[in-house]
């Protein structure tokens, strides 16, 4: 089945720093990338949709310079964490539609615990 | 996208069959049901997904009402790998609508 990997697996960074998390597809190209966040205990919340080439969508509430987004190909997009605070402490789940639009996949999770 | 209703958790045995139900009253008819499964500390794992015909693959069944107003994932055997929050949502096939996860029911199995 498709494949969607993420990297890092876990990173802890001090308070003010910048964090990127990568996203890929690795074996089917995907036109649209989506970010989720996930606290504990908590169900997932969809953070932003990117579409290769075009700049994100956020939703509500999530600060678009905080968090930057690029997805400069079909099967790369990356989420920046610009100044990180501890409250940014979470699970960061991306996730890839293929071309065809119909399925949707997962990555397996980026933890980040900011100190 | 429409809403769905499912148990906050619910408990089986090891090797016993499981039905995990999920209302969803308002679902509009070109939404597909989509069930998808989160194990601990990873990302959620595609499980099944249906229109209005029961569906069978080789990790769960799907029956759907025949209303469309609710909907049932079956487990024939569950183990202790199916320990896990299950989610049922609601979404049309294609296109860039994204899956909006609710809260889900968290399975627990027990040996």
């Amino acid at each position: 089945g498709a494949v969607v990997s993420q990297h890092p697996s876990r990173v802890i960074c001090k308070s003010g720093t910048s964090v990127k998390i990568e996203c890929r597809s690795l074996d089917f190209q995907a036109t649209t990338m989506f970010w989720y966040r996930q606290f504990p205990k908590q169900s997932l919340m969809l953070m932003a949709t990117s579409n290769e080439g075009s700049k994100a969508t956020y939703e509500q509430g999530v600060e678009k310079d905080k968090f930057l987004i690029n997805h400069a190909s079909l099967t790369l997009s990356t989420l920046t964490v610009t100044s990180a605070h501890p409250e940014d402490s979470s699970f960061y789940i991306c996730s890839a539609r293929d071309l065809v639009g119909r399925a949707q996949y997962f990555g397996p999770g980026t933890r980040l615990l900011v100190l | 996208d429409a809403k769905t209703t499912q148990p906050n958790s619910m408990e089986s045995n090891e090797e016993e069959p499981v039905h995990l139900p999920c209302n969803h009253s308002t679902i509009s008819g070109t939404d597909y049901i989509h069930w998808y499964r989160q194990l601990p500390s990873q990302g959620p794992e595609y499980v099944i997904h249906g229109l209005t015909s029961n569906v069978n693959n080789r990790m769960a069944s799907l029956a759907i009402a025949e209303d469309r107003k609710s909907s049932t994932l079956i487990l024939h055997r569950a183990t202790l790998r199916d320990a896990a929050v299950y989610y049922c949502i609601l979404r049309v096939l294609s296109g860039n609508t994204p899956l909006v996860f609710g809260k889900g029911t968290r399975l627990s199995v027990i040996a």
